[in-house]
């Protein structure tokens, strides 16, 4: 039992350069969600998913997009990429949509833009 | 708009004290509410977390309160080591049709030196 698992957990692009952050649970959970923690602000929600097909915004969604074809991934991609998205980016899954069992983090993808 | 403030933002205590993290929250309308740690450059881990209809929780050398009605939640340790230097996050699960939408406080900074 993996847990959460991101990939890459490092990455340098340069500006107008798109990449995808992988995002893979193995615990059967519902709902999946994208978080980017920075200096000051705290952690955010760009986007989540209450299920494969089921996608939503959450806090910051603007400059990425994401899908969710399996229960299992939850890709988050940066189509053009700017200074602005350098953060670091969790992963969160649930069991349920309330998150009745609390939420797993996976360790993190540390993105700079150049 | 679901606030929620940490405090004190930074601790150092010698090693066994007994110390408490404070979390409070501006919207009582909770689901739960759940209590993380992150080590430097690290993801989040789970540490506690406390369904609104609980008072308290208790994981070894932590508890956990709530009080929904003032709007706060504190963790406590005790008998603090220097494994326990990291940093502190609550987390406030909206719940109903706020699916998944954790609002985080920014954190308490513990450092617990020998």
């Amino acid at each position: 039992n993996a847990g959460v698992t991101q990939t890459p957990k490092f990455q340098v692009l340069k500006t107008g350069q798109s990449m995808t952050l992988q995002c893979a649970q193995d615990m059967n959970h519902e709902y999946m969600s994208w978080y980017r923690q920075d200096p000051g602000m705290g952690l955010r929600l760009i986007h989540y998913s209450v299920g494969a097909g089921i996608t939503d915004q959450g806090e910051v969604p603007n400059g990425y997009n994401v899908s969710r074809s399996t229960t299992e991934d939850f890709p988050l991609r940066l189509l053009s990429a700017a200074p602005s998205q350098t953060s670091v980016y969790f992963c969160a899954s649930s069991l349920t949509n309330r998150g009745n069992y609390g939420y797993t983090f996976g360790s993190g993808t540390r993105l700079t833009v150049v | 708009k679901q606030e929620v403030t940490q405090i004190p933002a930074a601790l150092s205590v010698p090693e066994g004290e007994n110390l408490v993290l404070n979390c409070s929250f501006t919207d009582s309308a909770i689901y739960n509410l759940q209590w993380f740690r992150q080590d430097p450059g690290k993801g989040l881990t789970s540490l506690l977390l406390i369904q609104s209809s609980q008072r308290e929780q208790t994981s070894g050398r932590l508890n956990a309160s709530l009080d929904k009605s003032s709007g706060r939640s504190t963790l406590y340790i005790a008998a603090s080591q220097p494994g326990d230097s990291a940093t502190y996050l609550c987390a406030a699960n909206a719940g109903g049709t706020s699916y998944g939408k954790l609002t985080f406080g920014q954190g308490t900074i513990l450092t617990v030196h020998p």
